[in-house]
Parts: structure tokens; sequence; C-alpha cells
């Protein structure tokens, strides 16, 4: 089957760093995702991975292993409004299409 | 550039009626989603076209849920009839034509159903 488990949630204060790990098994594998998603809003799309390492972004970074079918988020300086919750999705190989397999998500609660 | 648009963005029905959602993506995106985000969890896929054909309907409850892009633009998603666990955000999403980028999905705001 497909699984993906991240935190439910985390807890920050503003500007430290947070790390917000996904860890994946699926039928093969063809990217890695990470959504953020306010409430009551559409996911918007943060980062890709697709190959090992790490892709920088701004304040935020994300990693991938794709031997230990892994991968973490990290946001720095953190601000009010990186309250929300982070999505992390793969994209199976398994599959007809291209759709993402998503996790339950991890809301993250920023305070002063 | 427009983003992909919704509507209606509420939606309160009784069960076992009817309801249809509309979608209308992002323009030259030939790849169209709909995904069914229940409260507390992450989306997950319904239905993908590809312009105006299904790529995958694999999870697609079909007995009650039905959807069509018969100009591969815009799209409707019904149910009928509606039950109690459907009540849940039905996202869409458009993605431009091959991989590139890793096929970015950019999601609609979504129609939030409730079905009491």
């Amino acid at each position: 089957g497909q699984n993906i488990d991240q935190p439910t949630e985390m807890t920050a204060t503003e500007g430290a760093i947070v790390q917000i790990n996904c860890t994946y098994q699926t039928s093969g594998f063809n990217g890695l995702f990470w959504y953020q998603q306010h409430a009551g809003e559409a996911p918007t799309f943060l980062s890709y991975n697709v190959l090992d390492g790490l892709e920088e972004k701004g304040r935020f970074s994300s990693f991938l292993s794709r031997s230990k079918g892994y991968s973490y988020l990290l946001l720095k300086e953190l601000q009010m409004k990186d309250s929300a919750s982070y999505l992390c999705a793969v994209r199976p190989t398994n599959q007809a299409g291209t759709a993402l397999i998503f996790g339950k998500g991890t809301t993250l609660s920023v305070s002063s | 550039e427009a983003g992909v648009a919704q509507s209606p963005r509420y939606k309160i029905i009784e069960k076992r009626q009817s309801v249809a959602f509309w979608c209308n993506p992002i323009s030259g995106h030939a790849t169209l989603y709909w995904y069914q985000q229940i409260l507390g969890q992450g989306p997950k896929l319904l239905i993908q076209f590809q312009n105006n054909g299904v790529v995958d309907d694999s999870q697609l409850p079909k007995d009650r849920f039905s959807a069509e892009r018969l100009k591969g633009v815009d799209s409707t998603l019904k149910i009928q009839p509606a039950k109690l666990e459907d009540s849940a955000v039905y996202l869409c999403a458009s993605s431009p034509p091959g991989l590139a980028g890793g096929g970015e999905q950019y999601f609609g705001p979504g129609t939030r159903l409730t079905v009491t």
C-alpha cells in the first residue's frame, strides 16, 4: 500500500527554525512535493525534490533521501504567517496518471 | 495569470440530494485533477483528466460520483445521491503539459460541501 507519515502538530516561536519530517512508502517514486495550506484555503506549492539532496528556496528548504524514504521541510526565520498546515506529497509510479498521494498534513503554530 | 477557478465556494445539501461543482483550470493546462479533502486529512485523488480524456478514475466512487471535461477545458464533478460522508472540500487542480518542474499542480480555492 501507499503510506505517507508526518507529525500531526508542531509549535514554534517567531524567528526560530523548524523541521517538519515526512516518511513515505509508495509503489515507486517519481518526485516529492511540499505544499502549504492555510486554514480554509487551497494548497500552494512550496518545493519539489526528485533527486537526493537539499533544495533551498528563500526561507524554505526541502531535503530528500530516496534510499530512506525520507524528506524534511526546513523553515527558517519563522513568521506568524507561517502558521499553516504543511502537506507532504509523493508521486508514485504504479498509477495511470500523475496525481499525488498526500500525507495528512502537519499543523504548524507559530507564536510570538 | 488567472488561477484555477471553482464554484460554488460553499454548498449545503441534505443527504440523497444531488450537487454539482464546476472548475475552470489555468489557461493552457492540459491536465486537470479533482481531489477530495476531508477535514484533518490530505487531499485524495478522485479523477484525473488529460485534455478531455480520463487518465485515472480508480478512486472515484462511480456509483454516485461522475465527472466530465467535454471540451478539454472546464470540468464538472457531480454527486448523486449525496451521503453524509461526502462532506468535504472538493479541490480542483491543474498542471501544464509534461512534467517540467515536477509537474507542479495549481489548486483552486475549493468547494466546501456539507451534507446534512
